[in-house]
């Protein structure tokens, strides 16, 4: 059964470095997304992506956040600049065309902040 | 905008009993609603979800959940609790279209005991 898959599972690093998180979502999806969850809390929508270009994203999502979607396969996140407020699990999730609106989510990357 | 609400951030019962997760919605359009878990160190599956039609759903591993729009509810229950079902429990919702993002709510822990 195909997935999606993220790298890596976990990376810690230092503030103000930059880190990139990647994601090989389900090849015949079309909708892509990355959520967060810091540890304790809920599971929250930083933004989705779709045919090359940011559909939605959340407050949450500000200039330090990129997403790309470079050789049409890997999805990507990278932040620019971490805090120690970065610190969290981070989820690749992937959407199909129809509108039942399941998303098939990765197992996800935990980013440390130091 | 939308919002899910859930009712007790952890919830116990004995092997055996059953088992109810409370999740409220608010969304201005139909909506698309879904229960998803999360286990130790794992990513979230989707355990069932309503789009339209028929009110009460049934998912994997012996969960259902009903589709109330006069209660804005969508609580999820099992009649018989397992010391497997012990996780993460989360109620998010979507608008009834392609490529929207899924809303968390904060979550649900279930604790079974023997």
């Amino acid at each position: 059964e195909p997935e999606v898959t993220q790298t890596p599972s976990h990376q810690v690093t230092q503030m103000g470095q930059e880190v990139i998180l990647r994601c090989v979502p389900i090849s015949n999806h079309l909708y892509f997304y990355w959520y967060r969850q810091i540890l304790g809390q809920k599971v929250e929508f930083l933004v989705s992506f779709y045919n090359n270009e940011i559909s939605e994203k959340s407050e949450i999502f500000d200039d330090q956040f990129s997403v790309e979607r470079p050789d049409g396969s890997n999805f990507t996140l990278k932040i620019r600049s971490t805090k120690l407020e970065d610190s969290a699990m981070y989820f690749c999730a992937g959407g199909g065309q129809g509108i039942t609106g399941e998303l098939f989510f990765g197992e996800g990357s935990r980013l440390t902040v130091l | 905008a939308q919002s899910v609400t859930q009712l007790g951030s952890h919830v116990s019962v004995s092997e055996g009993a059953l088992v109810l997760l409370r999740c409220n919605y608010s969304s201005s359009v139909p909506p698309y609603l879904f229960w998803y878990v999360q286990y130790p160190n794992q990513g979230l599956q989707l355990l069932l979800k309503y789009t339209t039609g028929a009110t009460l759903v049934k998912g994997i591993n012996g969960f259902e959940a009903e589709f109330k729009k006069s209660e804005t509810s969508f609580h999820l229950t099992k009649p018989s609790a397992h010391m497997s079902d012990a996780a993460e429990y989360f109620c998010a919702v979507s608008e009834n279209q392609a490529g929207t993002a899924l809303i968390f709510g904060k979550g649900t822990t279930l604790s079974v005991s023997s």
